[in-house]
Parts: structure tokens; sequence; C-alpha cells
């Protein structure tokens, strides 16, 4: 199986700061890679996939990059609407796996 | 657009069979596979496994011995059984959207609370 890392697992930021997530592969996955964000009591809600590919109705101010084993995602000014708990996903083989999650936390 | 709603009991024994099914609106179920994913406190997000209408599965291998799946296309739904459940299996369970292809999960359905206990 494919282990995915998501560092850190907590973050703590304030309002307008810029976010960066990173999510390491175990193995290449080439651009397989999807972000997911959580809100507690809810399903995760597909953000970002094939790496840097926004999914449509997302804000710009999400953005992904990378490719082979190592991702980020980017929040480029935290809204208050942003605090959540993100995953990253690999679809490129099966089993399909997901990181641990990272919590972003009001400072 | 499409929504996913999962149903089935939200307590189950040990040793018996976990089932649930999730009912699909707003789209055919003949385009896209179709997952299960659990969520649980001590082991995060894992996926179980996906369908194709015609049939055809892909599970995952640290859950295969104890899954199936079904579909009804005529009913658009498709189902979930997890036989010889134990604590470790009480999670949220979701159904989900899977694209063709590469398996993209896109569109989740709000989840069910299992809990196996006596």
């Amino acid at each position: 199986d494919i282990q995915m890392t998501q560092s850190p697992s907590t973050l703590s930021a304030s309002i307008g700061d810029r976010v960066t997530i990173t999510c390491r592969a175990s193995q290449s996955i080439s651009s397989w890679l999807a972000w997911y964000q959580q809100k507690p009591g809810k399903a995760p809600k597909l953000l970002i996939y094939k790496a840097s590919s926004s999914e449509t109705g997302i804000p710009s101010r999400f953005s992904g990059s990378g490719s082979g084993t190592e991702f980020t995602l980017t929040i480029s000014s935290l809204q208050p609407d942003d605090f959540a708990t993100y995953y990253c996903q690999q679809y490129s083989s099966s089993p399909l796996t997901f990181g641990g999650g990272t919590k972003v936390e009001i400072k | 657009q499409v929504q996913l709603q999962e149903s089935g009991p939200g307590l189950v024994k040990p040793s018996e069979t976990l089932s649930l099914s999730c009912t699909v609106s707003g789209g055919s179920i003949s385009s896209y596979y179709w997952s299960w994913i659990r969520q649980s406190p001590g082991k995060g997000l894992e996926w179980i496994g996906y369908m194709f209408y015609s049939g055809s599965t892909n599970y995952n291998p640290s859950l295969k011995s104890r899954v199936s799946m079904s579909i009804d296309t005529s009913k658009n739904q498709f189902s979930l059984n997890l036989s010889s459940v134990t604590a470790a299996d009480t999670a949220v369970y979701y159904c989900a959207r899977t694209a063709l292809g590469r398996a993209l999960i896109d569109y989740w359905g709000q989840g069910t609370l299992v809990t196996v206990s006596s």
C-alpha cells in the first residue's frame, strides 16, 4: 500500500495568513493526488484533484502543487470558513489511501 | 447535482454483519464507480472498496475477506455488507461517487455512524 504522510498534524493560524500543508507519498504517485476539506460532522469536500486542478466552485485562494512524492496545499489568505481539517489522498493505485489529516485551528 | 444518502442500522452486534445502502439521486449510477469509505478516530479515513454497475469490484485487501458490495440499478442504489464485525469496525461510513479510470472520489454522502456493541 502507498503510505501518505501529512505535516503538520495541527496548525494554528490567523485570518489572512498564508498556510501551507505538506503531503508525502511513500512512492511516486505522479500527479494522482487529491485534497479534501472536512468540517466537524460533515463529509469531506473535494478541493483539488490531479495535484493542482481546482474543483469547480472552490475559491482561488486554495491551490495545490507537486508531483511524484511531495505535494503541497496552500491557502493564500486564510478566511474564517477555512478552519477545518484537510486530507490528502492518492488515487494512483489500489488501495486508495489517505493522509492522517491536518487540522487548521484559530490562533 | 448528484446527491448520495446512506441508510442502515446504527447499531450492530459483534460477530454480525453490517449492512448499509446508499441511494444516488441527480445522476445515473451506470457511469461511475461507487465507493464505501469509513472514518474512525483510531484509523482515520479508510477506503473499503468500490464497484461498477456491471458488478465488477475492487476491495481493500485489508477488508477483502469480510466485504461484499452489490448494486441495484433499478433503484439507483448500492450496498455494503461487512461480516464478522468487531468494535474496531465502529466508524462513520460514507458512500461516495468515484470517477472511472483513475478513481478520483468527488462526491460524498453525509455519512452514517455505525456502532458495534452488544
